[in-house]
């Protein structure tokens, strides 16, 4: 069974630094292109970050380029996403996604809530 | 970046009823599209990848259809707990994006 289980998430002030990981099993990790996608309360679903299966390519949204970094460790079958000056508007669920693709299936974690507030 | 448009934004439905959401591309995005449930609290469900391909363990009630530009997602009878939140996603071109989101409510 594919499961992805992320952590790290909590209260940070304005401008602090988190770092999210995401545990992922019963499927070969190193395989798998990954993805963060949050949600802020209320509101629908924004991708944030992917990394490919090797961790060589990475993408960013907007809103968080230069500010957050994607990064993993197949030997350790983890995910991670540091973010650094981290707003108000950061503020959401952050999920970790193997998202689908033309003949594989998707998958999601619980997520973690990251709350940025002083 | 492509833009998704669900229609329609909300609706209500009564057990056993048909229901079809529908979901348009800005622009065309061949099969590269899932469609995903979430309830409240909950994190999505993966439902159907490659436009029309069940997701595993998801019942046959849920089916999707579609290419190019325009894709629905249709639940045959509608069943309590299926009331929820339905997004649609593409995946043709980074970044990924997702539709606003269709919501069914009781009637």
């Amino acid at each position: 069974e594919v499961q992805l289980v992320e952590s790290g998430g909590g209260l940070v002030q304005p401008g602090g630094s988190l770092r999210l990981s995401c545990a992922a099993s019963g499927f070969t990790f190193s395989s798998y292109e990954m993805n963060w996608v949050r949600q802020a309360p209320g509101k629908g679903l924004e991708w944030v970050s992917y990394i490919s299966s090797s961790g060589s390519t990475k993408y960013y949204a907007d809103s968080v380029k230069g500010r957050f970094t994607i990064s993993r460790d197949n030997a350790k079958k983890s995910l991670y996403l540091h973010m650094n000056s981290l707003r108000a508007e950061d503020t959401a669920v952050y999920y970790c996604a193997r998202l689908p693709t033309v003949t594989t299936m998707g998958y999601w974690g619980q997520g973690t809530l990251v709350t940025v507030s002083s | 970046d492509i833009q998704l448009t669900q229609s329609p934004s909300s609706l209500s439905a009564s057990v056993g009823d048909r229901v079809t959401i529908t979901c348009r591309a800005s622009q065309g995005i061949s099969n590269y599209l899932a469609w995903f449930q979430q309830k409240p609290g909950k994190a999505p469900k993966s439902l159907i990848y490659a436009a029309s391909s069940l997701q595993s363990g998801v019942p046959s009630k849920f089916s999707g259809s579609g290419s190019g530009t325009d894709f629905t997602l249709t639940i045959s009878s509608l069943q309590p707990e299926d009331f929820a939140t339905y997004y649609c996603q593409q995946y043709n071109s980074y970044p990924p994006t997702f539709g606003g989101g269709t919501k069914v409510e009781i009637k």
